[in-house]
């Protein structure tokens, strides 16, 4: 496997299902983000973790947790989701956080469907 | 607020030259970058722009005006595989990538 990887692919969710996105990046990155993706909008940021240690969580709903176990892995374990949930959520990974360079490489995203 | 525009769709004809333009107001400037993202698929980066100027890479290239506030992504020689969303984001005084809502690029024969 090369790249930032995701899955599943595909997620279609009940309001009350409990299911988890997985991302895994084999780029010896530090830095790991989440993103979500809704048409015609700016991609938005969720939260981003360097090191193992989240340091933006932007004023997302609680209804999200992440998780990141490693700078390897990062989960995200959504709950009691609203149809506004629906969405590409993308998972991302740069070398570190503070550098104007340092480039983000983008996985398939998990298109994720709340009915 | 910061703000990122750029126009939501083109159309152009393959074999010719396309401008997709992105102005930008942030707070602070640490870079400009453009990606492709073809549908279904993963954003991938093109073009890094910190310096004013040109910078060419192949068929693309990306020019930077930072007391414009203003970049450009062109492709020349257009091919049908380049029909694909073109993503400008510019890094903040914090490093925090501000996306625009992209432009989504169609080609025709």
């Amino acid at each position: 496997e090369t790249g930032v990887t995701q899955t599943p692919r595909h997620l279609v969710m009940g309001m009350t299902n409990k299911k988890s996105l997985k991302c895994e990046q084999h780029l010896g990155h530090n830095a790991m983000y989440w993103y979500k993706q809704s048409a015609k909008k700016p991609l938005e940021l969720m939260f981003v973790y360097n090191f193992k240690e989240q340091t933006e969580n932007n004023s997302v709903p609680s209804r999200f947790s992440p998780e990141c176990p490693n700078s390897s892995h990062l989960f995200l374990h959504p709950h009691t989701l609203q149809p506004e949930d629906s969405a590409l959520y993308l998972c991302a990974s740069s070398q570190g956080t503070s550098g104007g360079a340092e480039t983000q490489y983008f996985g398939p995203g998990t298109r994720l469907l709340v009915l | 607020g910061q703000n990122i525009d750029q126009p939501t769709e083109m159309t152009a004809t393959e074999g010719a030259i396309v401008q997709i333009n992105c102005t930008y107001q942030t707070s602070g400037f640490n870079g400009l970058f453009w990606y492709q993202q073809h549908a279904g698929e993963a954003p991938t980066f093109l073009s890094y722009n910190v310096l004013d100027g040109l910078e060419e890479k192949g068929r693309f290239s990306s020019f930077l005006s930072r007391s414009k506030g203003y970049s450009y992504l062109l492709l020349k020689e257009l091919q049908m595989k380049d029909s694909a969303s073109y993503l400008c984001a510019v890094k903040d005084s914090n490093y925090q990538l501000i996306w625009g809502a992209g432009t989504k690029l169609i080609i025709k024969p």
